[in-house]
């Protein structure tokens, strides 16, 4: 099994921060990564895939980078509306997912 | 629109069965893959099973083998999954799940139902 870790759990900041998510996998999987966004009591909602393509829809300030075993998912310009948890997946060798990274005020 | 929307859930004793059902519209339903993910606070997002579009091929995480199976029903765009044997462990929020591709290949999901929840407990 592939082992996705996020860090860090927990990510405090304020609006107009650029804020950066780290997702390290146990083996490669060369840029099978998705990047999703929950808000509570809702659905994850997908913002990258391939570990650096933005879904259409999600707004600019939202990127990802990496490949192999390191991803990153940055926030320019942190809004009120992007407090939320966010969740790497892995989507080489079946699908396991990250712990989860809540961004807070 | 797409949309995905999961029922069935609800309280069940240990060892005991649930089927829960998906249905969904907005999009050609024999064109992709589904799959079932549950989420709940301790152990977060686990996926579950999935099935390509033909139900020809199908997967399950090892913490549900032998016990859940995933089937479909392209005629009524729906999704089951039968859940035998439950346990304490299996209780979560079940999300019903559009794949983005058609075969059960290793693709990422774009569309989540709201989720149906499951609690084991006697």
């Amino acid at each position: 099994d592939i082992q996705m870790t996020q860090s860090p759990s927990t990510l405090s900041a304020s609006v107009g921060d650029r804020v950066a998510i780290t997702c390290r996998a146990s083996h490669s999987i060369s840029t099978w990564l998705a990047w999703y966004q929950q808000k509570p009591g809702k659905a994850p909602k997908l913002l990258i895939y391939k570990a650096s393509t933005l879904e259409t829809g999600v707004p600019s300030r939202f990127s990802g980078s990496g490949s192999g075993t390191e991803f990153t998912l940055t926030i320019n310009s942190l809004q009120a509306d992007d407090f939320a948890t966010y969740y790497c997946q892995q989507y080489d060798n079946y699908w396991t997912f990250g712990q989860g990274t809540k961004v807070e005020i | 629109e797409v949309q995905v929307v999961e029922s069935g859930g609800g309280l069940a004793q240990p060892g005991r069965s649930l089927r829960l059902s998906c249905i969904a519209s907005g999009f050609r339903f024999d064109d992709y893959a589904m799959h079932w993910v549950r989420q709940d606070p301790e152990k977060g997002l686990e996926w579950v099973a999935g099935i390509n579009w033909n139900g020809g091929s199908k997967g399950y995480a090892d913490s549900v083998k032998g016990r859940f199976t995933i089937s479909r029903d392209n005629a009524k765009n729906s999704v089951f999954l039968h859940m035998n044997s439950l346990r304490a462990e299996d209780t979560a929020l079940y999300y019903c799940v559009k794949d983005v591709g058609g075969d059960y290949v290793a693709n990422y999901f774009n569309h989540w139902g709201q989720g149906t929840l499951v609690t084991v407990s006697s």
